[in-house]
């Protein structure tokens, strides 16, 4: 079975400042790997994703994500936050093989941006 | 580009009452999934239909069926509604081929329906 695992509940950053958002996977292959991100009361956006080859992967409003097949690991990252991208963001896998997957999420990482 | 649509986008009930949700995806997507978020939790996967047949069942109650029609769009029918059925529904949905703008596979998910029940 796949999981996602995402260590961070909460994190603060001042605008401006970097940010990396971590995820975990356990799957027996390569999965799928998405990150969404959620305003409060909203429905769920897709960042970017990751389904082969190069495995930094360019995304929506200047996120990046590396998949790292060594870690497990989908990490999102951007290099200046804005106060616009405060927002709850979501880790996700699904199992390759067509258009038929659900999509697995983590618990979601709440993102605070300090003026 | 054209999203996916849900509809109501809000809706009340009391309990053991029943409650339909609809979705719309994406022109040309094939697939469509439901999804139940609740209060300060990850979306949990319902249900998926490919080509108007279920394709994969997740934690549906069985109170819960759900059918996708020959126009694609999809129906949650939810009956003996509970309390802890207030959550937020999405339904997304998805191409194997990647139609105009949309990326092959990739699920994109509607703005969701907020079923709250007292």
């Amino acid at each position: 079975a796949q999981s996602v695992t995402q260590p961070d509940i909460h994190i603060t950053v001042s605008e401006g400042a970097s940010l990396e958002l971590r995820c975990n996977y356990s799957y027996g292959a390569t999965p799928y790997l998405f990150w969404y991100v959620q305003s409060p009361g909203q429905g769920l956006q897709l960042l970017l994703k990751y389904f082969s080859g190069d495995t930094l992967v360019q995304g929506i409003k200047g996120f990046e994500a590396e998949f790292k097949r060594s870690q497990s690991s989908f990490n999102l990252r951007k290099p200046s936050v804005h106060w616009s991208d405060a927002a709850e963001y979501f880790c996700a896998v699904g199992a390759p093989g067509g258009s038929n997957y659900k999509l697995t999420f983590g618990k979601g990482t709440l993102l605070t941006v300090n003026p | 580009a054209a999203g996916v649509i849900q509809s109501p986008r809000h809706l009340i009930k009391e309990k053991r009452e029943t409650a339909t949700l609809k979705c719309y995806p994406i022109p040309r997507h094939d697939t469509v999934y439901w999804y139940q978020q609740g209060p300060g939790q990850d979306p949990q996967f319902l249900i998926s239909f490919y080509e108007k047949m279920q394709s994969d069942k997740g934690s549906i109650p069985d109170r819960f069926s759900a059918q996708q029609f020959s126009d694609y769009h999809s129906e949650l029918n939810m009956s003996s509604l509970e309390l802890g059925d207030s959550a937020l529904y999405f339904c997304a949905s998805s191409s194997e081929a990647g139609v105009d703008l949309t990326g092959t596979d990739t699920q994109y998910f509607g703005p969701g329906t907020r079923l709250t029940v007292l």
